[in-house]
């Protein structure tokens, strides 16, 4: 049973476009929202994180919005660049119970030179 | 700091052998992680550590799986006797009590002929 959804499963994105991924959740106690991104034949790392005291929360050329009373939380890439192709992982944990990170399917991006 | 080291980073093996993965987490970090990751299932959390001590191993699939701390900068995951169903990427990820930032080793790619 997968706490986290996540959508799509991949996605085609020409350079400089914007790339978006979803997730959702049901879990009302999970406060801790990263995102991981994965290159192939590497583990993943942490690319940005939130927490649901926040709507939306951006670095550089990412950004996550959280919608806490839908229990969604979107990942968007802006000018998408061909390094940013990768797989991405949304997860969710509950801080206050352990740290046990719960991982959406994936969504691998490429984005097209 | 080297980061998570992972040993073998590749392992083929035949089915009914005794497969031992290793990790060795971050300096100071107090929780170790090992996931599996597969094409059909994603990442999978199989068990975790906290101090050396394993908090949950309720998504280690079988007691084929087993998996050792002996102490803060080294783990074991073990898998006997082996079988092709277990072929996939192993993870281990170490991350700092409070920060909840799970920081991957590079994997090791397991292959049970």
């Amino acid at each position: 049973q997968q706490q986290v959804k996540q959508s799509p499963q991949s996605l085609i994105v020409q350079k400089g476009g914007i790339s978006i991924i979803n997730c959702a959740y049901e879990n009302t106690a999970f406060d801790y929202f990263p995102w991981y991104q994965q290159f192939p034949g590497k583990g993943p790392a942490l690319l940005i994180a939130i927490r649901p005291d926040v709507s939306e929360k951006k670095e550089g050329r990412f950004t996550i919005s959280f919608n806490k009373s839908a229990k969604q939380f979107s990942l968007h890439i802006m000018d998408s660049q061909p390094g940013d192709s990768a797989t991405y992982f949304c997860a969710a944990s509950d801080g206050s119970y352990d740290y046990k990170l719960s991982f959406g399917a994936g969504t691998t991006v490429t984005v097209r030179a | 700091d080297a980061g998570v080291i992972q040993s073998p980073r590749h392992e083929v093996t035949e089915m009914g052998q005794e497969v031992t993965l290793r990790c060795k987490p971050i300096s100071g970090h107090d929780y170790l992680f090992w996931y599996r990751q597969t094409m059909m299932r994603g990442l999978e959390l199989l068990i975790y550590f906290n101090n050396n001590v394993p908090i949950d191993d309720s998504g280690m699939p079988e007691d084929r799986f087993s998996a050792k701390m002996p102490n803060a900068s080294f783990s074991t995951l073990k898998i006997q006797p082996s079988e092709p169903r277990d072929s996939a990427v192993y993870f281990c990820a170490s991350s700092f009590s409070r920060e909840e930032t799970q920081y991957f080793g590079p994997g090791t790619r397991l292959l049970v002929l």
